[in-house]
């Protein structure tokens, strides 16, 4: 059981270059989130999914797409990388329950656009 | 929109003393409190939560308060070790909404001196 998975963990792109960051869980949650994390911003809500073949868009989504094909596999993909894109990327995933769950983070994806 | 305030930015203590950490939110349907540990370069984790129908929850060394009607709630780390050194956040849940999200607060960096 791996939990969270974020692949890659380190990416050097320069302005205007295209990537795609894979997160996979194995917990089979339901709802999946992507983050960024900037220093004293906190972490900070991209977009999200509730299920299979859903997204919504979260506190900055601008310059970010989204897929989720499969439950487990959420994509985060920067069309046109920005210098101000530049962050570390966090991917979580939660159960449905009645009552709020706990959300679950991979290790992290270092960006750099230069 | 709805946010998470948090405080202090960063808290220094010696070994052996008590750490309090505190956070209010803004949106009244909120229901739902984790508080996440960062050491460097790794993932958030879970350390503790509580839901809004408790006031109070311990683990050990680690508790959290939640007062409702002024929508703070904060974190009682007591006997503190200088592995308790890193990055904590609290985070309130967007109530009603039925996606998990969560807002997190800033961020408190705690440094234990030995």
């Amino acid at each position: 059981n791996a939990g969270v998975t974020q692949t890659p963990k380190f990416r050097v792109l320069k302005t205007g270059q295209s990537m795609t960051l894979l997160c996979a869980q194995d917990m089979n949650h339901e709802y999946m989130y992507w983050y960024r994390q900037d220093p004293g911003m906190g972490l900070r809500l991209i977009h999200y999914s509730v299920g299979e073949g859903t997204t919504a868009k979260g506190e900055v989504p601008d310059g970010y797409n989204v897929s989720r094909l499969k439950k487990q596999n959420f994509l985060l993909g920067l069309e046109s990388a920005a210098p101000s894109q530049t962050s570390v990327y966090f991917c979580a995933s939660s159960y449905i329950r009645a009552s709020n769950q706990p959300q679950h983070f991979g290790d992290g994806t270092r960006l750099s656009i230069l | 929109g709805e946010n998470v305030e948090q405080h202090p930015s960063t808290l220094s203590v010696q070994e052996g003393d008590s750490a309090v950490i505190k956070c209010t939110y803004s949106d009244s349907a909120s229901n739902y409190f984790p508080w996440y540990k960062q050491e460097l370069g790794k993932r958030p984790q879970l350390i503790i939560d509580i839901r809004s129908n408790v006031g109070e929850k311990k683990d050990q060394r680690i508790a959290v308060t939640l007062n409702k009607t002024a929508k703070h709630f904060s974190l009682h780390i007591t006997e503190t070790q200088p592995e308790d050194s890193a990055v904590y956040f609290c985070a309130a849940s967007l109530g009603g909404s039925g996606t998990g999200k969560l807002i997190f607060g800033q961020g408190t960096t705690l440094q234990v001196k030995p």
